[in-house]
């Protein structure tokens, strides 16, 4: 079954303005780890950002941020000032299990499509 | 420093022939990982191993085998290739760290077609 749920096939932002995209998961474990990759039109895997179950914080890199919310069991990803190279895909990944990454899965994934 | 690096690059098959995807890692990364990634359903796990000598099956297994013979280097095997395995195949290693991301790092992806 579907762990990892990325309810939005598609978003548009307005160049410069701000986009959050959506995923919630699902797991019974304690520990787990977050995390958002970029996919370019180039094909090639981008690490953005992560977030461990047990940060408090949410975590921040750059103009990318995690809104996480662990009762709802989301993972928002939120592009500040988006620039036209922010295009692609997103996909929301998870972790399970501590310390090693044991399992790493997928969500379907969003395209990001950044006007002018 | 080349990190994971995928061979073949792209591949056209015809239907019940059989290929072996190569992944070599040059990071001593202990975990391994093949995916698929087909439109609308994101990445896929086939299988994964956990270090030299042990592997494992993902959420996608039917269909292929797998080996990881020496740490730096796993398999991805399609006995009788089908059209339903025409997909991107994409390799990713990382370490099994006690605390820490373990973000994972992917190989450029192996575009297969099956006839």
């Amino acid at each position: 079954a579907q762990k990892i749920t990325q309810t939005q096939p598609g978003m548009f932002v307005q160049e410069k303005e701000a986009v959050t995209l959506d995923c919630t998961y699902d797991t019974s474990d304690q520990s787990y780890g977050l995390f958002w990759y970029k996919q370019p039109s180039s094909g090639e895997m981008i690490f953005l950002i992560y977030q461990g179950s047990y940060d408090e914080q949410n975590a921040t890199e750059g103009r990318y941020s995690l809104n996480f919310q662990k009762a709802r069991k989301s993972a928002n990803l939120v592009i500040s000032a988006s620039q036209l190279g922010d295009s692609a895909m997103y996909f929301c990944a998870m972790r399970e299990g501590w310390g090693g990454g044991f399992k790493t899965i997928f969500g379907a994934g969003t395209r990001l499509f950044v006007k002018a | 420093n080349a990190g994971v690096t995928q061979t073949p690059k792209f591949r056209v098959l015809k239907t019940g022939q059989s290929m072996t995807l190569l992944c070599a890692q040059d990071m001593n990364h202990e975990y391994m990982y093949w995916y698929r990634q087909d439109p609308g359903m994101g990445l896929r796990l086939i299988h994964y191993s956990v270090g030299e000598g042990t592997t494992a099956k993902g959420e996608v297994p039917d269909g292929y085998n797998v080996s990881r013979l020496k740490k730096q280097n796993f398999l991805l095997g399609l006995e009788s290739a089908a059209p339903s395995q025409t997909s991107v195949y994409f390799c990713a290693s990382n370490f099994n760290q006690v605390s820490g991301a373990n973000v994972l790092t992917f190989g450029a992806g192996s575009r297969l077609t099956v006839l």
